[in-house]
């Protein structure tokens, strides 16, 4: 069965560090999605593709984060510089349309020391 | 953003029984699909329900809708262990901005 592929799965980094995460949705997914998840909360949309346009990054800090899906395939998320309250659980998700099911990939922690 | 608002937020029940949790949202949705989390890991999707659909079954699950109201709700039944997780709900619409809440925390003793 289709996955959605992270990488890496764990990253320590110091704060002011740049860190950057990978993100493989399943062939054929149209809509990519990056969320990140702090200790007991839900998934807090970041950034919302649609093929390589970005449709929804109205909660992303676009100070220190920047994403981008070049050809519409896989995608990257950038911290720079990376901040103690960055240190959460980063998830990807794809799925075929916006509205349909997301198949979400294992996650990214980071911990900023 | 619209996101699902689920109650409780936390759930804690024997083993074998039945486990219910609901969810509310604000706006019009296409479908409204439900979310299992354990502990460290991503989210797995259980079960969509389109907005003309009023039940739906998938094993152990069933989920109801209330367009009117604006509310669904998730049934477990026959609990067990590994039913042990978060639970999410979200609603899909037509717009974007759309997130998740902050769960309800099924909790199984054995």
């Amino acid at each position: 069965e289709a996955e959605v592929a992270q990488s890496p799965r764990y990253k320590i980094t110091e704060k002011s560090q740049a860190v950057a995460f990978w993100c493989d949705p399943i062939s054929g997914h149209a809509t990519l999605y990056w969320y990140r998840q702090i200790l007991g909360q839900g998934p807090e949309l970041l950034v919302q593709f649609q093929d390589e346009s970005v449709v929804d990054d109205s909660q992303l800090p676009k100070d220190r984060f920047s994403a981008e899906r070049l050809k519409g395939v896989d995608s990257t998320l950038k911290i720079q510089p990376a901040e103690l309250g960055d240190s959460a659980m980063y998830l990807c998700a794809s799925s075929l349309e916006k509205q349909d099911t997301q198949y979400f990939g294992p996650g990214t922690r980071l911990t900023v020391l | 953003s619209q996101q699902g608002e689920e109650d409780p937020q936390a759930l804690s029940i024997q083993e074998g029984e039945n486990a219910t949790m609901n969810c509310s949202y604000k706006t019009s949705i296409n479908n409204l699909q439900w979310y299992r989390q354990n502990s460290g890991r991503g989210l797995v999707h259980l079960i969509l329900i389109r907005s003309n659909e009023r039940e739906k079954h998938s094993g152990r699950l069933r989920v109801t809708l209330d367009t009117s109201k604006k509310s669904s709700s998730l049934l477990i039944t026959a609990s067990r262990a590994a039913d042990t997780a978060s639970y999410f709900c979200y609603p899909g619409g037509s717009n974007y901005k759309l997130t998740f809440g902050k769960g309800t925390l099924l909790t199984v003793n054995p």
